[in-house]
């Protein structure tokens, strides 16, 4: 299987900052990486996928990179709503999917 | 609207099976794999498998396999995750979702389903 690394696992931050996240994948995945947004109680929403496209209604505070086994998630200007949990996933159509172990973001 | 609605959460014994279910509203079901995916308390995401209504074609995560079994009854547009005989350590909350690929993976999830075993 492709092994999916986020890091951090936990960021401290406040409203108004630029946050970054960053999934490194085991093993090459093109451009088959997908991020998800998870509040408590609450099941995933898709924010990008193919690494850099936003899913329809999300914020343009947001934004992804990389390619083959690099990949970032950014938020240009944290906002309130944005305090969750983060998870990258790969959907190589040759392996079994995978998701990173994600990255809490709380507040500073 | 794309919805996916998940039945109600479950407390069962060690040993008993489940057969929980997640239902499509708003697309063509037989059009999409929906996927299964598993969140063990306080725990990250895991793909269990995936199925495709329209001929049935099912996909296992290798840590997986063997341990339940996804199924789909196209007629009424409900995929199904089962197991025939739970262990404690299946308490988790269950999740369905839609696949739209090549391009887009899970889209659309469902409400979760809590399962919780216990003796």
């Amino acid at each position: 299987d492709i092994q999916m690394t986020q890091s951090p696992s936990t960021l401290s931050v406040s409203v108004g900052d630029r946050v970054t996240i960053t999934c490194r994948a085991s093993q090459n995945i093109n451009m088959w990486l997908a991020w998800y947004q998870q509040k408590p109680g609450k099941a995933p929403k898709l924010l990008i996928y193919k690494a850099s496209f936003l899913d329809l209604g999300v914020p343009s505070r947001f934004s992804g990179s990389g390619f083959g086994t690099e990949f970032s998630l950014s938020i240009s200007s944290l906002q309130p709503d944005d305090f969750a949990t983060y998870y990258c996933q790969q959907y190589n159509p040759y392996s079994p999917y995978t998701f990173g172990q994600g990255t809490n973001l709380e507040i500073k | 609207e794309v919805q996916l609605v998940q039945s109600g959460a479950e407390v069962r014994k060690p040993g008993e099976p489940l057969k929980i279910s997640c239902k499509g509203f708003g697309y063509t079901f037989t059009k999409y794999w929906i996927g299964w995916m598993r969140q063990m308390p306080g725990k990250g995401l895991e793909w269990m498998g995936s199925i495709y209504p329209g001929d049935s074609e099912t996909k296992y995560s290798p840590s997986f396999e063997g341990q339940a079994t996804i199924s789909v009854d196209k007629s009424i547009n409900t995929a199904y995750l089962q197991w025939s005989g739970l262990k404690a350590s299946d308490t988790a909350i269950y999740y369905c979702a839609r696949l739209n690929l090549p391009m887009v993976p899970f889209d659309f999830w469902g409400q979760g389903t809590l399962v919780s075993v216990s003796s």
